[in-house]
Formats: structure tokens, C-alpha cells, sequence
């Protein structure tokens, strides 16, 4: 079974520029979520989606991120426009639909200058 | 804001010693889970604990949980060098949002 794909894995901006980041969450699985996670700290959860649908977005800076996943099945995720404290890796995850174990992928590693 | 707080920061170990992480937490949940993650890869579920069950095993795994006491610890046997990683604790609640500490960064030294 393939795991969650992201791309880019690496990404170098500078402030005030934009960027996205893909998703493919396993197949069939409807709830897809992503993560930002900072150097030295645990993931903290940006948005989450059931199916097509937002569950939760309550730490997502809506000035300046966005997120979609249109068809219920891959995601992005965009970052307009970046400012230094947007470095992290930022992660996707996803679950069949419901809670417990949720797989992740390789991250997507921001630096912003 | 961060749910579970894991202890301590960072650990460093022999090979073949057991290995303690602890974790505590604020709120009521459904259940607690354990990730592991190398370096600069993403996070890997290891094991799931519910908030009725006392003790859970996995390999050279074993999970406690004291919901009186809001704490959970993970015990990894027999540890080795590719044990080496970062592990976090992560609580569920009701809404299925997994809430993370900032992590336990263990080292197995050969």
C-alpha cells in the first residue's frame, strides 16, 4: 500500500513570497490533515478535512494560509505571503474515516529568509 | 497549545538498556497514542492506547496509562542504535484532533 506523498520535500523562499504544498493522502482514506511542525517541538495541527469538507481550522492563520482539497482527495496547502516564522516542516497526514491512527508523510521542509 | 508534555527532553542510552519516556496531560480524552520520528522524516504511529485500558503491549513496546493521573509512559526493551529517534506522545479527544508534546529525543548508543 502506498503511504501519504508530498512534494516539494525541501522548499527555500524568501519573506513575502508564496508557496504551496501538495498532498496525496492513502487511498480511501477520507480524513486528511496538516501539521506544522517547528524545530525542537511536536506537530500542531493547521486544518482538517473530512473529505472535501473543513472540520477544524481553528490554528490556521487565515491572513496568510489556505488550504484545499477539492475533490476529497488530494490536498494543498498555500502560504501567502511567508514571513520568517513560517520555517518548519510541514506535514501531512491522514486516517481512514473517524479517529485513531492517523499515517504520515515525509514532511515538507520551509525555510524562509 | 501543546496537550502532552513529555520527560524527559532527552535521554541517552546504551544499547541493550531499557528505555522510560513519560508523558502527562490536561484534558479528558479517548485515547493516547505514541509516534516515533527520525530525523528529518515524518512520524510513525507506534502504538494506541484507550482511555479504559491500563496496559498495552507491542513487540518490545509497552504503553502505560493512569487517567487519574493524567499520565502515560512508553517502554522500549532491549533498545538499539535504530531505536535512535525523537518520540512523542499525542492525545485524542472526542473531535479525533491529536494534540502533541514537544517530544522525547532518545539516543542508543552502540
Amino acid at each position: 500500500e502506498a503511504g501519504v506523498a508530498q512534494s516539494p520535500r525541501y522548499k527555500i523562499i524568501e519573506k513575502r513570497q508564496s508557496v504551496a504544498f501538495w498532498c496525496n493522502p492513502i487511498s480511501g482514506h477520507a480524513t486528511l490533515y496538516w501539521y506544522q511542525q517547528i524545530l525542537g517541538q511536536g506537530p500542531k495541527l493547521l486544518i482538517q478535512f473530512q473529505n472535501n469538507g473543513v472540520v477544524d481550522d481553528s490554528q490556521l492563520p487565515k491572513d496568510r494560509f489556505s488550504a484545499e482539497r477539492l475533490k476529497g482527495v488530494d490536498s494543498t496547502l498555500k502560504i501567502q505571503p511567508a514571513k520568517l516564522e513560517d520555517s518548519a516542516v510541514y506535514l501531512c497526514a491522514s486516517s481512514p474515516a473517524g479517529p485513531d491512527t492517523q499515517y504520515f508523510g515525509p514532511g515538507t521542509r520551509l525555510t524562509v529568509l | 497549545s501543546q496537550q502532552g508534555e513529555e520527560d524527559p527532553q532527552a535521554l541517552s542510552i546504551q544499547e541493550g538498556e531499557n528505555a522510560t519516556m513519560n508523558c502527562s496531560y490536561k484534558t479528558s480524552i479517548n485515547n493516547l497514542q505514541w509516534y516515533r520520528q527520525n530525523s528529518g522524516r515524518g512520524l510513525v504511529h507506534l502504538i494506541l492506547i484507550r482511555s479504559n485500558e491500563r496496559e498495552k503491549h507491542s513487540g518490545r513496546l509497552r504503553v502505560t496509562l493512569d487517567t487519574s493521573k493524567k499520565s502515560s509512559s512508553l517502554l522500549i526493551t532491549a533498545s538499539r542504535a535504530a531505536d535512535t529517534a525523537s518520540y512523542f506522545c499525542a492525545t485524542q479527544g472526542s473531535n479525533y484532533k491529536l494534540t502533541f508534546g514537544k517530544g522525547t529525543l532518545l539516543t542508543v548508543n552502540p
